[in-house]
């Protein structure tokens, strides 16, 4: 079971490159989002999506895209990286959008901007 | 809006000390409470989690207890290992309009267990 899983890793850009982060869950969520992670802030939410085809601004959506064509997959782009966008990028998804839903959180992918 | 605020950290432990990390809260709503551990190198995992005032959470020998009247969830273990050493964080979550499912982090408490 492999739950939530982000490709890559791992990731080096030049300022100004393009790239996207894959998320995908096979727990047929219906919720998905993507946070980053930032020393002493937290996770802070960039994008989420409700369903199929649906996206929706998070806390901290300047910059990034995002997309969910399909429901297993949520993907987060970056047109022209910044360094402040170095971070560590976390996909979740959950079940349901209540409260009491568990969400549940990938293994991160470390980005760097130089 | 919503926020969540932990104690400053890190924090230091011997093995077998008893842990306490606070947190408190404000909410616009009526939020559910958790509490995520986040090991070296790995993603967040839920550790407990509380959804109404006075309930419990546990896990692991650690417990949480969601106090409305003091908005906290402090997070306790009577005692420590080693294998306890990780980054945890507070979390809530509200219910209504587009708040669903969404998380609000406290900015994360890191712990270390010494032998």
């Amino acid at each position: 079971n492999a739950g939530v899983t982000q490709t890559p890793k791992f990731r080096v850009l030049k300022t100004g490159q393009s790239m996207t982060l894959l998320c995908a869950q096979d727990m047929n969520h219906e919720y998905m989002y993507w946070y980053r992670q930032d020393p002493g802030m937290g996770l802070r939410l960039i994008h989420y999506s409700v369903g199929e085809g649906t996206t929706a601004k998070g806390e901290v959506p300047d910059g990034y895209n995002v997309s969910r064509l399909k429901k297993q997959n949520f993907l987060l782009g970056l047109e022209s990286a910044a360094p402040s966008q170095t971070s560590v990028y976390f996909c979740a998804s959950s079940y349901g959008g209540g409260t009491g839903n568990t969400i549940y959180f990938g293994e991160g992918s470390w980005l760097t901007v130089v | 809006g919503d926020s969540v605020t932990q104690m400053e950290g890190p924090v230091t432990l011997s093995e077998e000390a008893f842990l306490t990390i606070n947190c408190t809260y404000t909410a616009t709503g009526y939020p559910s409470l958790f509490w995520y551990v986040q090991y070296p190198g790995e993603g967040l995992q839920l550790l407990l989690k509380a959804t109404k005032a006075d309930d419990k959470g546990s896990n692991k020998g650690f417990e949480a207890t969601y106090r409305k009247e003091t908005t906290s969830f402090h997070l306790e273990k009577g005692s420590v290992q080693v294998s306890d050493s990780a980054v945890y964080f507070c979390a809530l979550s509200v219910a209504g309009g587009t708040s669903y499912g969404k998380l609000t982090f406290g900015q994360g408490t890191i712990l270390t267990v010494h032998p």
